[in-house]
């Protein structure tokens, strides 16, 4: 079956501009989690969702960071107002069993403010 | 609380020559553990998992990884690596109680020379 979707794969935005980023979890996958990664760190954790129960957003870095789930499904991930420090590889990962925690990753979007 | 500790950012190594990432993590209950590996520009790929049982876990390409308890270690280990084995590897920790959110590693790079 498919695997974990994300798009766009590339983002280019001016500073000042919103973004919107699509996260596609694997069908029948209740958690889905959004993750950054930025050159030569880990992930950073930004926000967890399991089934319809509310979002853990423990990992949000500000306000302008925003992600909803609709139908348990479909994520997206909204920056307002993007800043240069925004850069980053935003990856998205989906899960069977939330105690088990086997991820399965998206490819990740890629984005630069310029 | 979680955390984990990847002590090598980096890790030069020659063709067929064995190799061992290393992983150390810290948690106040049972754990369950993983390594992923990311090849460039792509999302992060699972390679093996610890849950329960064996405390030698065998993966894909050829990887294992040996969970031991008492120096709360998840080292990864190839007897011989080969050119595509390049990528980078994460180490993350997961467990009961809530801890529903995985936490990983800064990552190791993993660079096979000819």
């Amino acid at each position: 079956g498919a695997g974990v979707s994300q798009s766009p794969s590339n983002k280019v935005t001016e500073k000042g501009k919103d973004v919107e980023l699509r996260c596609d979890p694997i069908s029948g996958h209740t958690a889905l989690y959004w993750y950054r990664q930025s050159l030569g760190q880990g992930l950073e954790f930004l926000i967890y969702f399991q089934g319809n129960s509310a979002p853990d957003k423990s990992g949000l870095p500000s306000d302008r960071f925003s992600a909803e789930r609709t139908g348990g499904s479909v994520s997206t991930l909204t920056i307002q107002r993007t800043q240069q420090e925004d850069s980053a590889v935003y990856l998205c990962a989906s899960s069977l069993d939330r105690v088990l925690n086997e991820q399965f990753f998206g490819p990740g979007t890629r984005l630069t403010v310029l | 609380a979680q955390s984990v500790t990847q002590l090598d950012s980096q890790v030069p190594v020659f063709e067929e020559a064995p190799v061992e990432l290393r992983c150390n993590y810290s948690s106040s209950v049972s754990v369950y553990l993983f390594w992923y590996v990311q090849y460039p520009n792509q999302g992060l790929q699972l390679l093996l998992k610890y849950l329960s049982g064996s405390t030698l876990v065998k993966g894909i390409n050829g990887f294992e990884a040996e969970f031991n308890k008492s120096q709360t270690s998840f080292h990864l280990r190839k007897p011989s690596v080969h050119i595509s084995d390049t990528a980078e590897y994460f180490c993350a920790v997961s467990g009961g109680r809530g801890s529903y959110i995985p936490t990983f590693g800064r990552g190791t790079s993993l660079i096979v020379h000819p």
